[in-house]
């Protein structure tokens, strides 16, 4: 199974701030790479994928971006909403495998 | 809106088959795919396994032997059976809709918590 670390794990931010969240693959994923947010006790919901399209309806302040094993999500301006847990997804081979989560915590 | 709704035991003793159902609220489940996934409790998240209307499934290997998938297009709904149970399956359940080559998952389901335990 690929593998997928996501750095940092947790990260504390502001209102406005710009956060980037890194998720490396084992192996080179061909940009078969979404990113969900979860917050609790909801389902997750998917932001992008392919690398970086955004799934509609999702602000224009998330974005991706990444090629090969490493992969970045990007929130420009940081809102009260965004506050929850990010995880990357490969689905370059089956099975596919999610990261281990980050979370973005008010500070 | 597509809507997904998970319903079936949230109990289920160890050694016993655990068995949930997904109600799509569409009269598309004729098309897209249609997949499984488990959260333990503060846990990350696995992909179980996922079926295609026309009947043709594709399971993560570490679960294929335990795991069936199964579509009722009639009426609207596709389920889970996890055969020989133990604590280690204790997590979130979710069923979700897949498009593209099924694994980009845009409308889940509200998640439903089984519990092994005796």
């Amino acid at each position: 199974d690929i593998q997928m670390t996501q750095s940092p794990s947790s990260l504390s931010a502001s209102v406005g701030d710009r956060v980037t969240i890194t998720c490396r693959a084992s192996q080179a994923i061909s940009n078969s790479l979404a990113w969900y947010q979860q917050k609790a006790g909801k389902a997750p919901k998917l932001l992008l994928y392919a690398a970086s399209r955004l799934e509609s309806g999702v602000p224009s302040r998330f974005s991706g971006s990444g090629s090969g094993t490493d992969y970045t999500l990007t929130i420009s301006s940081l809102q009260p909403e965004d506050f929850a847990t990010y995880f990357c997804h490969h689905y370059y081979s089956t099975p596919p495998t999610f990261g281990q989560g980050t979370t973005v915590e008010i500070k | 809106q597509v809507q997904l709704q998970e319903s079936g035991p949230g109990l289920v003793k160890p050694s016993e088959t655990l068995s949930l159902t997904c109600t799509v609220s569409t009269d598309l489940i004729d098309s897209y795919y249609w997949s499984w996934i488990r959260q333990p409790p503060g846990k990350g998240l696995e992909w179980i396994g996922y079926i295609y209307y026309s009947g043709s499934t594709t399971y993560n290997p570490s679960l294929k032997s335990r795991v069936t998938i199964s579509v009722d297009t009639s009426n609207n709904q596709f389920s889970l059976r996890l055969t020989s149970v133990t604590a280690a399956d204790t997590a979130v359940y979710y069923c979700a809709r897949g498009f593209g080559d099924g694994y980009n998952f845009d409308y889940w389901g509200q998640g439903t918590l089984v519990t092994v335990s005796s």
